[in-house]
């Protein structure tokens, strides 16, 4: 079974509009993170956002807010007054263990590609 | 500040040719490293991490190795590259379980 699931291959939205991509875990482990990052067509790969299992507030940066529904495994991307440059490909990852495990493996997902038209 | 540096950014090369992509972290010691693959359309497959010099570990069984001969520098090497080796290669760095910086990647073609 996929551990993250981005079941949104595409998304269209329109300059200045809000957008929600969508992002399912499964894990059973207590402790875990969620990540989003952007993937512009130069490659890089830019963090955006972190939830934590055992955070009770939503994580929040700036226009990029992640609403996190940890009974329904959802950890959902929301951006508020899309732009132009937000066109780029998101992908959703998690981190599962401990943080005193030492390091981490990011598992992520395939990835939705945003296009954000004028 | 710390910053990661990956190359080369772009890699033509043919089937049965060696392979050796190095990626290098300032600014931090004993980060964590990570080799990740994208296939063409795909998410991030993890290749390889590593803890400490020396200390390799391997997600996925195939035709690459790793090596992290000094604390901050991290290779991803090949003897022999098939046609399935062909993909954007990033390096990424982490300080315990936190989450990552990544490299500005290798796009590899193999022909």
């Amino acid at each position: 079974a996929q551990k993250i699931t981005q079941t949104q291959p595409g998304m269209f939205v329109q300059e200045k509009e809000a957008v929600t991509l969508d992002c399912t875990y499964d894990t059973s482990d207590q402790s875990y993170g969620l990540f989003w990052y952007k993937q512009p067509s130069s490659g890089e790969m830019i963090f955006l956002i972190y939830q934590g299992s055992y955070d009770e507030q939503n994580a929040t940066e700036g226009r990029y807010s992640l609403n996190f529904q940890k009974a329904r495994k959802s950890a959902n991307l929301v951006i508020s007054a899309s732009q132009l440059g937000d066109s780029a490909m998101y992908f959703c990852a998690m981190r599962e263990g401990t943080m005193n495990s030492g390091y981490s493996t990011l598992t992520f997902g395939k990835g939705t590609m945003l296009l954000v038209s004028p | 500040s710390q910053t990661i540096h990956q190359w080369p950014a772009t890699l033509v090369q043919p089937v049965g040719s060696p392979l050796s992509l190095e990626c290098t972290v300032e600014g931090t010691s004993n980060p964590n490293l990570y080799w990740y693959r994208q296939a063409a359309g795909r998410g991030l497959q993890l290749l390889f991490y590593s803890v400490g010099i020396g200390q390799i570990s391997s997600e996925v069984p195939q035709n690459l190795s790793a090596s992290r001969p000094q604390d901050r520098q991290f290779i991803l090497s090949s003897k022999k590259l098939l046609l399935s080796d062909s993909g954007f290669y990033l390096c990424a760095w982490s300080r315990g379980a936190g989450g990552y910086t990544f490299g500005s990647g290798t796009r590899l073609t193999v022909v």
